[in-house]
């Protein structure tokens, strides 16, 4: 079975510092893939960053980068220089590649930024 | 490129009746995925359709339905709503079924059921 966990349930940051949002995982597919998804009080889930289970570098994109650390199954979010958009809920999720298998939730971490 | 659009946005409904949502995926993309958010569960997955045919369902009971058309639209249907479904139902498309595939949500649609 696959999980997906995400224990802190807020964060609390200042405007243009950095914030490390933390995901763990486990699963038993030796491929998968991880996702970290950005939700505003709208509720649109936007995708953010992408990292494979086979990738060397650590996925960035912008302001995003992901710590991925395979043995530890581990995959937080960091983000640079905070912005007062920021601040949302932010999910880590994952999807293993035998047939059936479906994209995971953790249960999400609140950020929020402030000025 | 368009995003995914899901309609109605909000729906209200009693309990008994049944709803129908409805799911146009990004232009391209063959694959549709449905997931129930609520406060107490979180994100679930619902099912989800490639090609016409649903290749993956969750724990949900049959009242849960859903469907792909040939154009890669969906429509989810749920029947005797219950109280307990009131959530927000999302939508992704992606370009296939592959992990290494992002999904890109929609919007949602939020439902209450008094």
């Amino acid at each position: 079975a696959q999980k997906i966990t995400q224990t802190q349930p807020g964060m609390f940051v200042q405007e243009k510092e950095a914030v490390t949002l933390d995901c763990t995982y486990d699963t038993s597919d030796p491929s998968y893939g991880l996702f970290w998804y950005k939700q505003p009080s709208s509720g649109e889930m936007i995708f953010l960053i992408y990292q494979g289970s086979y990738d060397q570098q650590n996925a960035t994109e912008g302001r995003y980068s992901l710590n991925f650390q395979k043995a530890r199954k581990s995959a937080n979010l960091v983000i640079s220089a905070s912005q007062l958009g920021d601040s949302a809920m932010y999910f880590c999720a994952m999807r293993g590649n035998q047939a059936g298998t479906a994209l995971i939730f953790g249960k999400g971490t609140t950020l929020s930024v402030s000025s | 490129k368009a995003g995914v659009t899901q309609t109605p946005r909000y729906l209200i409904k009693t309990r008994g009746q049944q709803v129908t949502l409805s799911c146009s995926p990004i232009s391209g993309h063959r694959s549709v995925s449905w997931y129930q958010q609520t406060p107490g569960q979180g994100l679930q997955f619902l099912f989800e359709y490639f090609s016409e045919t649903q290749r993956n369902k969750g724990n949900f009971p049959g009242r849960f339905s859903g469907r792909q058309f040939s154009n890669s639209r969906s429509e989810m249907n749920v029947s005797t709503l219950e109280l307990g479904d009131s959530a927000l139902y999302l939508c992704a498309s992606s370009v296939g079924q592959g992990y290494y595939n992002e999904q890109f949500f929609g919007p949602g649609t939020r439902l209450t059921v008094l």
